[in-house]
């Protein structure tokens, strides 16, 4: 069965400073892996994805993240919080095929600090 | 219209009222999805329907019914509610034959029972 951690329901950065969301995973076949953000009253939006090659993936908003699969890891980062940041923040698994569901983490609350 | 849009975005019913929620994708996608988010919950997954076919059902109560009349629209009926069921329900599409399965999602309902 897969499933996904999210350490630290509640993340607090200075503007301008790095943001690190973690995202450890666990699955018996390599999975697919995504990042999510949601504002305010409003949906998911998709910030990233890795399926498979390049391990480094970069996605919106200057967001990128790596799959490690050593450590079974899909961290997020942002070389500079910006106030518009602020947000909660989902990783989420798939198998690579022959499904259609997700697994979401319990999500991340991204506070932006001026 | 684009994406995923759903109606109404706020709903405050009463216990013995019969409300549906809606959901229209303008994707051409082939997959929907109900899901459920509550406060400290992860993202709780519903009901899945593939070429309107329904392929999960995660024991949702029978208070909620789900209808796929085809594949761009997708129905949620409430009835007879409890107040633990207020949530934000959102809805998902995406594309699964040979694609990474990427799911895009609506605003969602905000849903209040009294």
């Amino acid at each position: 069965a897969q499933s996904v951690t999210q350490l630290g329901s509640h993340v607090s950065v200075s503007e301008g400073a790095l943001v690190l969301l973690r995202c450890n995973y666990s699955s018996s076949v390599p999975p697919y892996l995504f990042w999510y953000v949601q504002y305010p009253n409003q949906g998911l939006q998709l910030l990233l994805k890795y399926t498979t090659g390049a391990t480094l993936v970069k996605g919106i908003n200057g967001f990128e993240a790596e799959f490690k699969k050593s450590e079974t890891s899909f961290h997020l980062t942002k070389p500079s919080a910006h106030m518009s940041d602020a947000a909660e923040y989902f990783c989420a698994v798939s198998p690579p095929s022959g499904t259609y569901k997700y697994i979401f983490g319990t999500g991340t609350r991204l506070k932006v600090l001026a | 219209e684009t994406g995923v849009t759903q109606t109404p975005r706020h709903l405050v019913m009463g216990m013995t009222n019969k409300k549906s929620l809606k959901c229209e994708q303008h994707l051409g996608h082939n997959a929907m999805y109900w899901y459920k988010q509550s406060a400290k919950k992860p993202l709780e997954l519903m009901f899945v329907y593939n070429f309107k076919e329904q392929t999960e059902n995660n024991s949702v109560p029978s208070r909620f019914s789900p209808e796929c009349p085809n594949s761009s629209h997708l129905f949620l009926h409430l009835h007879t509610l409890q107040p633990e069921d207020s949530a934000l329900y959102l809805c998902a599409s995406s594309q699964v034959s040979g694609g990474t399965n990427e799911q895009f999602f609506g605003p969602g309902t905000r849903l209040t029972v009294l």
